[in-house]
């Protein structure tokens, strides 16, 4: 089992482009969520999912879109990139009936 | 007031010490309680969960003060393996969503 996968590991974008991050699990793990993590503010819940056709946005929403038309992908979109978009993210599935988390190795984002 | 909070650190310690960490709550609703560990650009990885009873495994020990609303990581015989960053975890206010603290980091010399 490959668990959660993210690509891709690092991505420089300028101002103002867009992409998509991407993320896939095996685990059949019905809650998926985003996370960015930036020096001195822990992990910061961005857009999460309780299953599939269902998103709902976390902490820090602006900027960002999800969709999630299966279990198994929770595609992350930048709609106009910003410099203070740079982070690292990470995408997370959480074992079902439980907190328990389980994340993907990252994207590091470089705006510039 | 963050709902979270821990001491950044950086803990330095001696190969074979025992050192401890605390982490604080503002929630004192939460129920679930984790302690994560996270190598240097590398994504977090659950370490323990912590009950109310306080649990081990191997040589670390959590312990779960709803009182003081703290809990706490023990290692002892710390390796140098054991060098990283550990995350305080909590379900959050109202939304059971967890919310993390921003680390402590432990180096451990030999």
């Amino acid at each position: 089992n490959a668990g959660v996968t993210q690509t891709p590991k690092f991505q420089v974008l300028k101002t103002g482009q867009s992409m998509t991050l991407q993320c896939a699990q095996d685990m059949n793990h019905e809650y998926m969520s985003w996370y960015r993590q930036d020096p001195g503010m822990g992990l910061r819940l961005i857009h999460y999912s309780v299953g599939a056709g269902i998103t709902d946005q976390g902490e820090v929403p602006n900027g960002y879109n999800v969709s999630r038309s299966t279990t198994e992908d929770f595609p992350l979109r930048l709609l106009s990139a910003a410099p203070s978009q740079t982070s690292v993210y990470f995408c997370a599935t959480q074992k079902t009936g439980t907190y328990e988390q389980y994340f993907g190795p990252g994207t590091r984002l470089t705006v510039t | 007031r963050k709902e979270v909070e821990q001491d950044p650190g950086p803990f330095n310690v001696p190969e074979g010490a025992t050192v401890a960490f605390n982490c604080t709550y503002s929630n004192s609703a939460s129920q679930s309680f984790f302690w994560y560990r996270q190598d240097c650009r590398k994504e977090p990885k659950l370490l323990m969960s912590v009950y109310s009873s306080g649990n081990e495994d191997g040589r670390f020990t959590a312990q779960l003060n709803r009182a003081s609303q703290y809990i706490s990581l023990l290692i002892r015989d710390s390796k140098l393996s054991d060098s990283a960053t550990y995350l305080c975890v909590v379900n959050g206010r109202n939304t059971g969503k967890l919310i993390f603290g921003q680390g402590t980091t432990l180096q451990v010399k030999p």
